[in-house]
């Protein structure tokens, strides 16, 4: 079946420093890529997404590309902020599928000052 | 900005009992969905709803479970006769009828304790 894995947390890290988590996936097929964040007494949200190989998602300063040659879609954050905090979740989805997302286990970042 | 709210916060039951986890989801949304996690682990799929009926429902989703849309906002999860592993915090979602965006929406969850 699908499956997604993610980065052991929490990850603790200073103001400015580069942020990675790793995400990588098993799947037959061709999924489409997410980062969703989840930040404290909030839902989750869409933080960014690639639909193809090669295809590199980005907002508020974040990054990932979709790499089939070793199905990953790492995400990356040159320099974090303290707003930055939250809980990662990697996931994936098939077209024809109601969309349901397949999630990672989640990533805690916390970002000090 | 819309978004998609759910009631309660936090629910805590005895073994056995009944709940109902209520969801508004936004207003223009034509998919919604039930997600749940249990604490210290993924994000789990549950069940999708659309045009009033399932579309998709995951194998945790047994017959103590089911959903409904009583009246054209809200969108509930009934647990007839909850376990102590039921406890989880559960999630809504909503989405648009966009061709795999993967673009859900999310709530900020419900958790339930079962005692």
């Amino acid at each position: 079946g699908n499956s997604v894995t993610q980065m052991e947390g929490p990850v603790t890290l200073s103001e400015e420093a580069f942020l990675t988590i790793n995400c990588t996936y098993t799947a037959t097929g061709y999924p489409s890529l997410f980062w969703y964040v989840q930040y404290p007494g909030e839902g989750l949200q869409l933080l960014l997404k690639a639909t193809k190989a090669d295809d590199k998602g980005s907002n508020k300063g974040f990054e990932a590309t979709y790499r089939k040659e070793t199905t990953s879609f790492h995400l990356e954050k040159g320099s974090v902020q303290v707003s930055d905090s939250a809980v990662y979740f990697c996931a994936l989805t098939f077209s024809g599928s109601a969309r349901q997302l397949t999630f990672g286990s989640g990533t805690q970042l916390t970002v000090l000052p | 900005e819309p978004e998609v709210t759910q009631t309660p916060s936090h629910q805590v039951t005895q073994m056995g009992q009944e709940v109902i986890l209520r969801c508004v989801p936004i207003s223009n949304h034509l998919y919604f969905y039930w997600y749940r996690q249990i604490l210290g682990q993924k994000v789990e799929f549950l069940v999708s709803f659309y045009n009033n009926e399932i579309s998709e429902k995951s194998e945790i989703f047994d017959d103590q479970f089911s959903v409904e849309r009583p009246d054209g906002s809200n969108f509930t999860l009934k647990i007839r006769s909850t376990k102590l592993e039921d406890s989880a915090m559960y999630f809504c979602a909503s989405s648009a009828l966009a061709p795999n965006t993967g673009e859900l929406f999310f709530g900020e969850g419900s958790r339930l304790t079962v005692l």
